[in-house]
């Protein structure tokens, strides 16, 4: 199995950019959920879905920041305009279930640079 | 809210020492919790975990035990190595929700 499969693995980019990370949740996995990680804020949830459809978006910070899921293998995050506050590692994890005890597996991550 | 507290790192031990990283939670209900590792450059991986009180959770030598009465999932390894320096967060998913809440995260290194 090749894991959660994030791309771009590192961008950079300049303010007011757009900027799009996407992601491939383990096939068979019905749970995708979207973090943020900075130094400041430690590990943060923005989003996650379920069988394609939005459960919990209270994390995504401001509108600038939009998340979909067109089909169970795949789901972007968008950022648009990007700002410099925006720079952080953005991993992406899905699981089987929301059941108790499913666990949850990561993606290795997108390092966004924001200049 | 939920919330989960870990002790501030970083923590810098020598090879074969004991370690403990202290978590505590706060939560409605019963909640299930969580142990996962970040090693370098990587994403997040399910360390260990326990669903109920006084479950014990363990894999690869480390050891967390429910305790609904101190509200704490304390992390134990009896004889760390230099290849365990990561950063180790705890986390709890309550309710039916797949919703997890971390903790800020505890940098462990050893060192030879």
């Amino acid at each position: 199995d090749a894991g959660v499969i994030q791309s771009p693995r590192h961008e950079v980019t300049e303010m007011g950019q757009e900027v799009t990370l996407r992601c491939k949740p383990i096939s068979g996995h019905n749970s995708l959920f979207w973090y943020r990680q900075t130094m400041m804020r430690g590990l943060e949830l923005l989003i996650y879905f379920n069988n394609n459809v939005p459960i919990d978006d209270s994390g995504m910070p401001e509108d600038r920041f939009s998340a979909k899921m067109p089909n169970a293998s795949f789901s972007t995050l968008k950022i648009q305009p990007s700002e410099p506050r925006d720079s952080a590692v953005y991993f992406c994890a899905s699981s089987q279930d929301r059941a108790v005890l499913d666990e949850q597996f990561f993606g290795p991550g997108t390092r966004l640079t924001v200049l | 809210g939920n919330s989960v507290t870990q002790m501030e790192g970083p923590v810098t031990l020598s090879e074969e020492a004991f370690l403990t990283i202290n978590c505590t939670y706060t939560a409605t209900g019963y909640p299930s919790l969580f142990w996962y590792v970040q090693y370098p450059g990587e994403g997040l991986q399910l360390l260990l975990k326990a669903t109920k009180a006084d479950d014990k959770g363990s894999n690869k030598g480390f050891e967390a035990t429910y305790r609904k009465e101190t509200t704490s999932f304390h992390l134990e390894k009896g004889s760390v190595q230099v290849s365990d320096s990561a950063v180790y967060f705890c986390a709890l998913r309550g309710g039916n929700t797949g919703k997890l809440i971390f903790g800020q995260g505890t940098t462990l290194q050893v060192k030879p």
